[in-house]
């Protein structure tokens, strides 16, 4: 069964500083996702990446993927506020094998 | 467009009582339907997958005589969840795919909460 973790599960930050989350997945993957959870509501699409060095930046967002390590990041830059949720990646195989990763909390502190 | 609407987005229920969750597809036509469930503070785990027209495929630990699901159209799939107990509390979350690789899109979630 296909893994992936994500790590930090938990990250407390102040505005303005940047950081970067870690997603490790444990076989292939045909693409990794990264997705945004508000408290309370569904998922909402950040990036899909679908190749190897795949990089993708939407805002202070930026998220990269590294195949052959296994290994998807999403890195902040000059975080604020707003960006105060729950961060899950997924991978995405071949058929119907769609995995999430255990999520980080992120809570941006003024 | 795909955009993917979940009914009721919230809904109480006695115990030992059935409630019935509809997912649909509202611009396209899903020929794969998934169904999750998300405990408060954990992912998202996967409970069934379902296409259209054929019986779901349950994942390990899921009783399918628990928690129904019909796929009878391209833009509708229903969850029941059978007898809920207040342990089948959660936030139930569909997802709809066009075709067998498109992407996945999903609903805005089912709060379930059994007294």
């Amino acid at each position: 069964e296909l893994k992936v973790e994500q790590n930090p599960l938990f990250l407390s930050m102040q505005e303005g500083k940047n950081y970067t989350i870690y997603c490790n997945y444990s076989t292939t993957s045909d693409r990794l996702y990264w997705y945004r959870q508000d408290p309370g509501k569904s998922l909402e699409s950040l990036f899909v990446l679908l190749s190897n060095g795949a990089v993708k930046q939407e805002g202070r967002l930026m998220a990269s993927l590294d195949t052959k390590a296994r290994l998807s990041t999403l890195h902040i830059t000059a975080a604020v506020h707003d960006l105060s949720a729950t961060y899950f990646c997924a991978v995405d195989r071949t058929g119907n094998q769609f995995y999430f990763g255990t999520g980080t909390s992120l809570t941006v502190i003024p | 467009g795909a955009v993917v609407s979940q009914h009721p987005s919230w809904v109480i229920c006695k115990s030992g009582t059935s409630v019935k969750i509809e997912c649909r597809s509202l611009d396209f036509q899903a020929t794969t339907m998934f169904w999750y469930r998300q405990f408060p503070k954990q992912s998202l785990m996967l409970m069934a997958t379902s296409n259209e027209g054929s019986k779901a495929t349950y994942e390990q630990g899921v009783e399918k005589d628990k928690f129904l699901i019909n796929h009878a159209s391209l833009t509708l799939s229903t969850l029941t969840v059978t007898s809920a107990h207040p342990e089948d509390s959660s936030f139930y979350i569909c997802s709809a795919r066009r075709g067998g690789s498109g992407r996945r899109h999903f609903g805005p979630g089912t709060r379930l909460t059994v007294t």
